[in-house]
């Protein structure tokens, strides 16, 4: 059972355009939902997360929007750059154990 | 600092054989995981210690997979019977105090079984 949609597979977006991933959860115990980058070759790596408390978080040129009602969540990057080219990983959890979804293949070109 | 080290980087073995897997925690850090990420998907979890203890081991697939961490600092992650299905990148992460503490990635062990 996939207990986190994400959408869409990949993504293709201009370098100063906004990229925006999709993901929807089933878990209404779910309080943490976390995005991680992660680089060919490399470990994923926390790039911001929000608790359901807020509708909204943003750290510099990402923000997460949050829909309790929906149980959906969504990653906006501003100003996309080339070097934000990565696949892009939302998670949902409760406790230690993180539900990643399959993963958005971003590539901003230039 | 360091960040989490797993060796090898990359691991090939034959049908059937018994592999192990070793992560390097960061330093100080209570809390390991093991995830298991297929090509094109998210990264699926394993286990969890804090400490010496696996206190959620619900992840691991079948009996064939092991993993311990005797001194509460590194840990191995043991694969019995290796199956083609088992190739996949392990990842090992750490945090500081478990729970949603955040998770610090390995660069993981890419296993191949031929």
């Amino acid at each position: 059972q996939q207990q986190v949609k994400q959408s869409p597979q990949s993504l293709i977006v201009q370098k100063g355009g906004i990229s925006i991933i999709n993901c929807a959860y089933e878990n209404t115990a779910f309080d943490y939902f976390p995005w991680y980058q992660q680089f060919p070759g490399k470990g994923p790596a926390l790039l911001i997360a929000i608790r359901p408390d807020v509708s909204e978080k943003k750290e510099g040129r990402f923000t997460i929007s949050f829909n309790k009602s929906a149980k959906q969540f969504s990653l906006h990057i501003m100003d996309s750059q080339p070097g934000d080219s990565a696949t892009y990983f939302c998670a949902a959890s409760r406790g230690h154990k993180l539900i990643f979804g399959a993963g958005t293949r971003l590539a901003v070109h230039p | 600092g360091a960040g989490v080290s797993q060796t090898p980087s990359n691991k090939v073995t034959e049908k059937g054989k018994y592999v192990e897997l070793r992560c390097d925690p960061i330093s100080g850090h209570t809390a390991l995981y093991w995830y298991r990420q297929s090509l094109g998907q998210g990264p699926e979890f394993l286990i969890y210690f804090q400490g010496t203890g696996a206190a959620d081991d619900s992840g691991l697939p079948n009996d064939r997979f092991f993993a311990v961490r005797p001194e509460g600092s590194v840990s191995t992650l043991k694969i019995q019977r290796t199956e083609r299905g088992d190739s996949a990148v392990y990842l090992c992460a750490s945090s500081l105090v478990g729970g949603q503490d955040t998770q610090y990635f390995g660069p993981g062990t890419r296993l191949t079984v031929l």
